[in-house]
């Protein structure tokens, strides 16, 4: 996926420790989301950005805390992460107005929480 | 309630079939339609998007319709190759708010087999 890399691919955590998912994007657009998917789901909006130090919440955004410091990336944190987020992190970029189609997604960060 | 429902969930065909998958929305208001393939392990990638005043929409073997008036959208796939196996998601964006919110449909599940 050109112009925008997550990072790690995979991680295998424990219960109740910190984890930091990371955005990088290399399209300078100004909007950034974070989003989950699971089995029986569609993908799940988190929270998302529409400038630097410019975040809001997305509709399961309960346990996780975003940050962006600067336009080319986006954070994503799970203060204690718990069992229950165990998911696929996918992380998008969209500019207005620029492009027929809109987002465009990163590959992907699998998330096992033990 | 916006939704975004897809049938069949899963589907099963040979190579060089043809294959019409469909959605069905209620979101309110409209904005776009899009489709977006994801292959195993990777992040969904846009095929086509349509607004409200478009009615079909080509890229390459891949044509999308949109009925508007019964929200209903299908994608068409001809002449099928191995490498089409993948999710297939719809997703519908309101007008509702600044950014446009994404709903996605849970995806079909497509398997074309040798």
């Amino acid at each position: 996926d050109a112009g925008i890399t997550q990072s790690p691919r995979h991680k295998v955590t424990e219960t109740g420790t910190p984890v930091t998912l990371r955005c990088h994007q290399t399209e300078n657009h100004r909007y950034m989301y974070w989003y989950r998917q699971d089995p029986g789901h569609g993908l799940r909006l988190i929270h998302y950005s529409y400038g630097v130090k410019d975040t809001d919440k997305g509709e399961v955004s309960d346990g996780y805390s975003v940050s962006r410091s600067k336009t080319e990336d986006f954070l994503l944190t799970l203060e204690s992460a718990t069992s229950s987020q165990t998911s696929v992190y996918f992380c998008a970029i969209s500019e207005p107005g620029t492009g027929e189609y809109g987002y465009t997604f990163g590959s992907g960060t699998r998330l096992t929480v033990v | 309630k916006n939704q975004v429902e897809q049938s069949p969930q899963s589907l099963i065909i040979l190579e060089g079939k043809n294959c019409t998958l469909q959605c069905n929305y209620t979101v309110s208001p409209f904005s776009n339609l899009r489709w977006y393939k994801q292959d195993t392990g990777r992040g969904p990638v846009s095929l086509t998007i349509m607004t409200f005043s478009e009615n079909t929409k080509s890229n390459g073997r891949y044509t999308a319709t949109l009925d508007a008036d019964t929200k209903q959208s299908s994608l068409h796939i001809t002449a099928s190759q191995l490498s089409d196996s993948a999710s297939y998601i719809c997703v519908v964006s309101d007008r509702g708010s600044t950014l446009g919110r994404l709903y996605f449909g849970r995806g079909t599940q497509l398997t074309v087999w040798p």
